[in-house]
């Protein structure tokens, strides 16, 4: 079974500044998707940015980024230039590169950005 | 293209009542999932349906719990009787490619069993 660990519960920054969420996961598959997704208090779940494993290069969407570490199991996201729009609780999250294969969560961390 | 629409958004009943949430998934797409969501932890997999046919209930507790996909569209989830502890938001999210992970999630249902 799959395990996500999201170690920071709660973390805060100043607008315009950048942050890091950690995530580490503990998989014996080869192929996987690892996301990030983000949950405003609207409950919606939308997806910030996503990285197939058999991919070296870091995936980057506008001001998202991650650091992909294979080896050593981690996946944290890079947020630039931080926006109030931001704050919200982001979960990492992890899929096996099979059909029908289900998404398997961290806990989250909850990420406030101060004006 | 419209969401994953959810009903209702909020529901309060007492312990040992009964209780149903509906999902209309995104046309066209395949599987459906309901995920359980626990204030203050992750989403966690109820039941994923491929059509109308269940995938994966394993984590479904099936004595308190059912769901059905009729006719592979339209999904029902339904509690019976309730319990303090399934107070959580249920959400629902359906894909169309299996393998690419893009899940479209609607914006769920808080139950509060009191």
């Amino acid at each position: 079974a799959q395990t996500v660990t999201q170690s920071q519960p709660e973390m805060s920054v100043q607008e315009a500044e950048t942050v890091t969420l950690s995530c580490t996961y503990d998989t014996s598959e080869s192929n996987y998707y690892l996301f990030w997704y983000k949950q405003p208090p609207s409950r919606q779940m939308i997806l910030v940015i996503r990285q197939e494993a058999y991919k070296q290069q870091n995936a980057t969407e506008n001001r998202f980024s991650v650091n992909f570490q294979k080896a050593a199991k981690s996946f944290s996201l890079k947020i630039s230039d931080s926006q109030l729009g931001d704050t919200a609780m982001y979960f990492c999250a992890f899929m096996k590169y099979a059909s029908g294969s289900r998404l398997t969560f961290g806990e989250g961390t909850q990420l406030t950005v101060n004006p | 293209e419209a969401g994953v629409a959810q009903s209702p958004r909020y529901k309060i009943i007492e312990k040992r009542q009964s209780v149903a949430f509906w999902c209309n998934p995104i046309s066209g797409h395949a599987t459906l999932y309901w995920y359980q969501q626990i204030l203050g932890q992750g989403p966690k997999l109820l039941i994923q349906f491929q059509n109308n046919g269940v995938v994966d209930d394993s984590q479904l507790p099936k004595d308190r719990f059912s769901a059905e996909r009729l006719k592979g569209v339209d999904s029902t989830l339904k509690i019976q009787p309730a319990k303090l502890e399934d107070s959580a938001v249920y959400l629902c999210a359906s894909s169309l490619d299996l393998t690419n992970g893009g899940y479209t999630f609607g914006s769920g249902t808080r139950l509060t069993v009191v």
